[in-house]
């Protein structure tokens, strides 16, 4: 089974712009997740998306947005890009539901903003 | 409210010497738990999980973690570490709402 695959793996980006994001869930899962990832902050919650919406929101501007497709797919938006924004972006899946079945995570896209 | 602290965010042991990762949590409810792995540039790779069933329970790689109800643990062992063990390692616990609390992660490193 393919695992969670998220494209592209390397962005190089300068402030002002956008991004966009995407993540492949594993085949049958409903549930993904994003995270941000840097060395001062750690791993951070961004928002879950099941079923096509947005189950739950970490603590982040309205910049960052997502989406998922009924396919499970997703993507996460980035606008007007900061300097802080440089991270590694991870997506994670997993089945989804109330259920305590853990989360499968891609190999991230690396952020660099100039 | 739950919490999760790693007690070391570095631990250097020698290669073919046993390896300690403490995980401590702070909750009410039977909780779910999981140790991350995330070696360089890439994404976090499940080990195990506990999920209330046998306390000692064994993951990939030579992992093992046990829960200890009393001390609120679940601390991440290996008896003998391994050069390519040199990673990031997360202490994760799932609430009552199904939510993820993380730990703050502790680098391992392994010297020759």
């Amino acid at each position: 089974k393919a695992g969670v695959t998220q494209t592209p793996r390397y962005l190089i980006k300068t402030r002002g712009q956008q991004v966009t994001l995407s993540c492949s869930p594993i085949s049958g899962h409903r549930s993904v997740s994003w995270y941000q990832q840097t060395p001062g902050q750690g791993l951070q919650f961004l928002f879950e998306y099941f079923s096509e919406t947005q189950r739950n929101k970490g603590n982040f501007p309205g910049r960052f947005s997502g989406r998922q497709f009924s396919n499970s797919r997703s993507e996460m938006n980035v606008s007007t890009l900061e300097l802080g924004d440089s991270a590694l972006y991870l997506c994670a899946s997993s089945i989804g539901g109330q259920n305590n079945q853990p989360q499968h995570f891609g190999d991230g896209t690396r952020l660099s903003i100039l | 409210a739950q919490s999760v602290t790693q007690l070391d965010s570095h631990v250097s042991v020698s290669e073919g010497t046993p390896v300690l990762l403490r995980c401590n949590y702070s909750s009410s409810y039977s909780p779910s738990l999981f140790w991350y792995v995330q070696h360089p540039n890439k994404g976090l790779q499940l080990l195990l999980k506990y999920t209330s069933a046998a306390t000692l329970v064994k993951g990939i790689n030579g992992f093992e973690a046990e829960f200890k109800k009393s001390e609120t643990s679940f601390h991440l062992t290996k008896p003998s570490a391994h050069m390519s063990d040199a990673a990031e390692y997360f202490c994760v616990y799932m609430d009552s709402n199904y939510q993820l609390i993380w730990g703050a992660g502790t680098k391992l490193i392994i010297k020759p």
